[in-house]
């Protein structure tokens, strides 16, 4: 499809377990983020790739936490032993470059509920 | 500390009157600045955007206002119809940087 794609769409998991949630951006978009948006929250950053750029990893919320790009295109973002705050949509989206502003295009986003 | 500010979680709106939703910043880099809608259970969807170097951007129904001055800036929709009921982000950036988002407001349009 021509929009970000995000599996699975829905994820339970034991307290304790590790996940890994996968985002497909669009062709040629080199900007990958991800964020999360918690029940009656906003959407929280976790992480932007730009490029070959390091990313910005600041808001990533523990060590627990980790992402990876692989060849400027897919994105898996890990959470290992989960707990149970770590439930919540998870979202990615991308976008071009910008130069003077471009929106970013939103998955539907992985439900990740941990028991 | 955030960032963007959205002050109100809900607004409700007369089907046909004008909806204003606000939106406030602290952080003076930032110079893009855009609105998502979010319907349940789907990801946010990009509605319109505007530059640091214009006041105001209009697409069809919707128009936002930025005022750099007061670091704030609004999303007006006319007429407002029952299908604009949704939660609205607005989100801020600064050249090469992540957006960051407000807490978002939802606004009913009621028939």
């Amino acid at each position: 499809g021509a929009g970000v794609s995000q599996s699975p769409s829905n994820k339970v998991t034991e307290k304790g377990k590790d996940v890994e949630l996968r985002c497909d951006p669009i062709s040629g978009h080199t900007a990958l983020y991800w964020y999360r948006q918690s029940l009656g929250q906003g959407l929280e950053f976790l992480i932007y790739f730009q490029g070959n750029s390091a990313p910005d990893k600041s808001g990533l919320p523990s060590d627990r936490f980790s992402a990876e790009r692989t060849g400027g295109s897919v994105s898996t973002l890990t959470i290992q032993r989960t707990q149970q705050e770590d439930s919540a949509v998870y979202l990615c989206a991308s976008s071009t470059h910008r130069q003077g502003g471009n929106e970013a295009f939103f998955g539907q986003g992985t439900r990740l509920t941990v028991v | 500390d955030q960032q963007v500010k959205q002050n109100s979680p809900s607004l409700s709106v007369q089907e046909g009157r004008i909806s204003i939703l606000n939106c406030d910043y602290t952080n003076s880099m930032f110079d893009y600045f855009l609105w998502y809608k979010k319907y349940p259970a789907e990801g946010p969807t990009f509605l319109i955007s505007i530059s640091s170097i214009k006041d105001k951007n209009e697409d069809g129904r919707f128009t936002v206002f930025l005022n750099k001055s007061a670091k704030h800036l609004s999303l007006h929709i006319v007429p407002s119809q029952p299908g604009d009921s949704a939660v609205y982000f607005c989100a801020a950036s600064a050249y090469g940087q992540n957006f960051v988002f407000g807490p978002g407001t939802r606004l009913s349009v009621l028939p």
